[in-house]
Parts: C-alpha cells; structure tokens; sequence
C-alpha cells in the first residue's frame, strides 16, 4: 500500500499568497493529522481530523490558517494569507485511530518570502 | 495535559558503542502509547520502536530496545551496537485516549551524532 502522500514537496511564495498543502491518507485509516516543524518550535501539531470531521484544531495558529477533510482519502491545510513566519515544514500523518503506528508523510517544505 | 519532555538536545556515542536516549511524559490516563521515531537529514519520520503502557515487557527491534518505567512515566531508548547510519534526530511520542480520539504528542528530539 502506498503510504502518505503529500504535495506539494516544495514551495516558495511571496508574502501575502494564498498556500494550499495537499494530503492523501493511507487507505483505511481514519485518522489524518498536520504537523508543523520547525526548529524553534519543534513538531507541533496543529489539527487532527477523526473519520473526516476535526476533533482538535487548538494548535492552529490563528484564523489564517484552515483545514478540511472532504473525504476519507483527502486533506488540505490552507494558509492566507501566508507571512514568513509561516515557513517551515508541514508534515501530514495518518493512523487507524485506535492508538497504532503514527505513519507520516514525507513533508511539503514551504519558504515564504 | 499530556507532555513529553526530552531532555538531552544532542549526545554522541562512539561507532559500535550503546548510547540511552531519556525520554518522560506526563499523563493521567492508564491506557497510552509510546514510540520512537527517527528522522534523518532527508526529514522522513521513521517508527524506531512502539510500547503499549499495558505490557510490562520492555519492546524490542534488533539493535533498539527501550527502558519503559510507568510508575516513574519514563521510556528511554537504548541502541547498541551504534552504526554512522544512526545518526539523526530521535523523538519520543506519546498517544493515548479513546478510540477516535488519539492525539498523538511529540518531545522537542534528541540529536544523536555517531563518530566513526
């Protein structure tokens, strides 16, 4: 089975852009989360959805930063408009949701300018 | 409020020497799990080893094992036999609740440099 994909792997933008991060589970699991690097602040999570609907969205940083979970095997995290403090590396995961392996994506690298 | 807390930033360990990674966490729950994952330069995280809090024997994959204390919320990562391909970043997770509800913690790392 293919693990979690996530897209893009990089991207650069300038302040103030609109930046969509795209997530595609591990079929079967029912938990998706977004986690964010970097290395002042570690890996921080950020929201994590069960069967498609939000369950904790507390570590979003503020109101320009939103996910959605349409359907089982879909996910995006929208940041607008995006600043520089907003770089880092933003990792998507998945599990079956009964406390298995936590199974991460390979990371999209933003850099905003 | 779960935490888990990692306290050594970076340690070094000589080529085929042991080295331990201290890891503690905080938790009211009795039913919780615990990992090490593993991420090197490329950033990949990678599952090192995972211990549900209800067994009493210590988990164990080939090289890593780990030292897992409940009463004293302790979970350290012993490698043996330490090879250059360990070097990387190593985090402590912790995860536990009701089914549906997992959220799963991480600590700051631990960078571990392996010296040839």
């Amino acid at each position: 089975d293919a693990g979690v994909i996530q897209s893009p792997r990089h991207e650069v933008t300038e302040m103030g852009q609109e930046v969509t991060l795209r997530c595609k589970p591990i079929s079967g699991h029912n938990s998706l989360f977004w986690y964010r690097q970097t290395m002042m602040r570690g890996l921080e999570l950020l929201i994590y959805f069960n069967n498609n609907v939000p369950i904790d969205d507390s570590g979003m940083p503020e109101d320009r930063f939103s996910a959605k979970m349409p359907n089982a095997s879909f996910s995006t995290l929208k940041i607008q408009p995006s600043e520089p403090r907003d770089s880092a590396v933003y990792f998507c995961a998945s599990e079956t949701g009964s406390g298995n392996t936590i199974y991460f994506g390979e990371g999209s690298w933003l850099t905003v300018v | 409020a779960q935490t888990v807390t990692q306290s050594q930033p970076e340690m070094s360990v000589q080529e085929a020497e042991t080295v331990t990674l201290s890891c503690t966490y905080d938790t009211s729950e009795s039913d919780y799990y615990l990992f090490w994952y593993k991420q090197p330069p490329s950033r990949q995280m990678i599952l090192v080893i995972r211990q549900e809090a209800y067994k009493q024997q210590n988990a164990t994959e080939n090289r890593f094992s780990v030292n897992f204390q409940k009463a004293a919320k302790s979970f350290s990562l012993k490698i043996s036999d330490s090879q250059l391909g360990d070097a990387a970043m190593y985090f402590c997770a912790y995860t536990g609740g009701m089914a549906g509800t997992y959220k799963y913690i991480f600590g700051t790392g631990t960078r571990l440099k392996v010296l040839a």
